[in-house]
């Protein structure tokens, strides 16, 4: 079975900064896709990012990086210049790629607050 | 629709009443996700449909729960004789199989979610 790890169920930041979130995962598999979802105020999860497991190369859209470690089964992702609207919780997410189910395993979530 | 559409978004129920949450996912979306996220949890599987399969209802806490979908579309989960500790946000999500679609990457689709209260 998969699990998910969120260590840190709160943080906060301040507008403009940098923050890292933090994901372990573990698993037996080897091909898999990894994700980092925000859920706003509004309860709808948001993709934020997404990371294929054979892919080397770190996911990046716009403010948001991951740090992708494989061999540490770790997941960490980064958001520059954070603003106000990234006020939320997010959760790491690992599948299965290639199985008929697409079943999503998620962590517990971090809450995240930017500070003007 | 554009989205995926739950209803309803808030409900407030008496101990031991049932309660029926709806969900219409993306229109052409073939999988669709039943999760329960509880205050201070993560989300939690309940249940997947996938076209005519047969589901997979290996999360489904008890007996109580159940789920069905209609036409390969809208569902509806069913929560009998409801208890104090089936409060918590139900949320569905959608993906499509097809060849080339974005879910190829097993990304999901979610809906707000709907709030269950039991008194």
């Amino acid at each position: 079975a998969q699990t998910v790890t969120q260590s840190q169920p709160e943080m906060s930041v301040q507008e403009a900064e940098t923050v890292t979130l933090s994901c372990t995962y573990d698993t037996s598999e080897n091909n898999y896709y990894l994700f980092w979802y925000k859920q706003p105020p509004s309860r709808q999860m948001i993709l934020v990012i997404r990371q294929e497991a054979y892919k080397q190369q770190n996911a990046t859209e716009n403010r948001f990086s991951v740090n992708f470690q494989k061999a540490a089964k770790s997941f960490s992702l980064k958001i520059s210049d954070s603003q106000l609207g990234d006020t939320a919780m997010y959760f790491c997410a690992f599948t299965v790629s290639g199985g008929s189910n697409y079943k999503l395993t998620f962590g517990k979530g971090t809450l995240l607050t930017v500070n003007p | 629709g554009a989205g995926v559409s739950q209803s309803p978004s808030n409900k407030v129920t008496e101990k031991g009443k049932d309660v029926e949450l709806r969900c219409d996912p993306i229109s052409g979306h073939t999988a669709l996700y039943w999760y329960r996220q509880s205050l201070g949890q993560g989300l939690e599987f309940l249940i997947y449909f996938q076209g005519n399969s047969a589901p997979d209802k290996s999360g489904l806490p008890s007996d109580r729960f159940s789920a069905e979908r209609t036409g390969g579309s809208v569902s509806t989960l069913t929560i009998q004789r409801t208890q104090q500790e089936d409060s918590a946000v139900y949320l569905c999500a959608s993906s499509s199989r097809l060849a080339g679609g974005p879910s190829r990457t097993g990304e999901l689709f979610f809906g707000e979610g709907s709030r269950l209260t039991v008194l």
